[in-house]
C-alpha cells in the first residue's frame, strides 16, 4: 500500500511568483485536502478535494487554488506569492464523508513541500 | 466553532521520565480527538485516537483518555525513549467538511 506522496520537497520562489505543488494520494483514497504549516505552528486546513471539486476551504484568499485529477492526485496553486506564504505544505489524503468526526476516518499526510518565498 | 489548546513547549526530558502533554478542547457535540506526531523532517503521523467519552486511545506506550467533564485529551507515557523526540499535535474536527483542527504543537526532547 502505497502512502501519500508530494513533490517537489524543497523550492523557492520569490514574491509575486507563482508556484505549483504536487500530490499523489494513498491507494484507495479519493479525497485530498492541503494544509499550510508555518513554522512552529499547527496545520491550516486550506481546501479539500472530492471527485475533482472544492468541497471544503479554510481561511485563505482566492489565490490559493487547487485541483483534483481524475487518479485523485492533486495540485495546489499558489499565485502572487508573499512572504509570509513561506510553510511547509501538506496533502492528506483519506475516504470521503464526515468520518474524521466519527474518527471513521483517519487522514494519511505526506512528508510535505517546503516553500521558501524570497 | 471547535478549537483547541494545547501546551506548549519545548519539553525536555531525560530518557525514562514520565510525560504529560496537556491538551483541552471546545466542540459541538463529542468529536473523535487525535493526538499526531511529527518526526524531524517528516510529515505528520496518526500516534493515537479515541472516538467517545472515556475512550482511551494507546499506542507505542502513549495513552489518552477522553474526558468530557474537563474537556480534555493529554498525552501521557510512562518512560520516553530518545526516539520520542518529535512534535505532538492535539487535533479534533473542524467540522462536516472531514479536516482537522491542530493545536500549535509540543516539541518534546528526550536526552539519554
Amino acid at each position: 500500500e502505497t502512502g501519500v506522496t508530494q513533490s517537489p520537497t524543497h523550492l523557492i520562489k520569490t514574491r509575486g511568483q507563482q508556484v505549483t505543488l504536487r500530490c499523489s494520494s494513498q491507494s484507495g483514497h479519493n479525497t485530498v485536502s492541503w494544509y499550510q504549516q508555518a513554522l512552529g505552528q499547527g496545520p491550516q486546513f486550506i481546501f479539500q478535494y472530492y471527485r475533482e471539486e472544492e468541497n471544503g476551504r479554510g481561511n485563505f484568499p482566492p489565490r490559493f487554488s487547487g485541483l483534483q485529477f481524475p487518479n485523485y492526485s492533486s495540485e495546489l496553486n499558489v499565485n502572487a506569492l508573499e512572504l509570509d506564504d513561506s510553510a511547509l505544505y501538506l496533502c492528506a489524503s483519506s475516504l470521503p464523508g464526515t468520518g474524521v468526526y466519527s474518527g471513521a476516518n483517519v487522514l494519511t499526510f505526506g512528508a510535505g513541500s517546503r516553500l521558501t518565498v524570497l | 466553532g471547535n478549537s483547541v489548546t494545547q501546551m506548549e513547549g519545548p519539553v525536555t526530558l531525560s530518557e525514562e521520565a514520565f510525560l504529560t502533554i496537556n491538551c483541552t478542547y471546545t466542540a459541538t457535540g463529542y468529536p473523535s480527538l487525535f493526538w499526531y506526531v511529527q518526526y524531524p523532517g517528516e510529515g505528520l503521523q496518526l500516534l493515537l485516537k479515541a472516538t467517545k467519552a472515556d475512550d482511551k486511545g494507546s499506542n507505542k506506550g502513549f495513552e489518552a483518555t477522553y474526558r468530557k467533564e474537563t474537556t480534555s485529551f493529554h498525552l501521557e507515557k510512562g518512560s520516553v525513549q530518545v526516539s520520542d523526540s518529535a512534535v505532538y499535535f492535539c487535533a479534533l474536527p473542524g467540522g462536516s467538511q472531514g479536516n482537522l483542527i491542530f493545536g500549535k504543537g509540543t516539541k518534546l526532547s528526550v536526552k539519554p
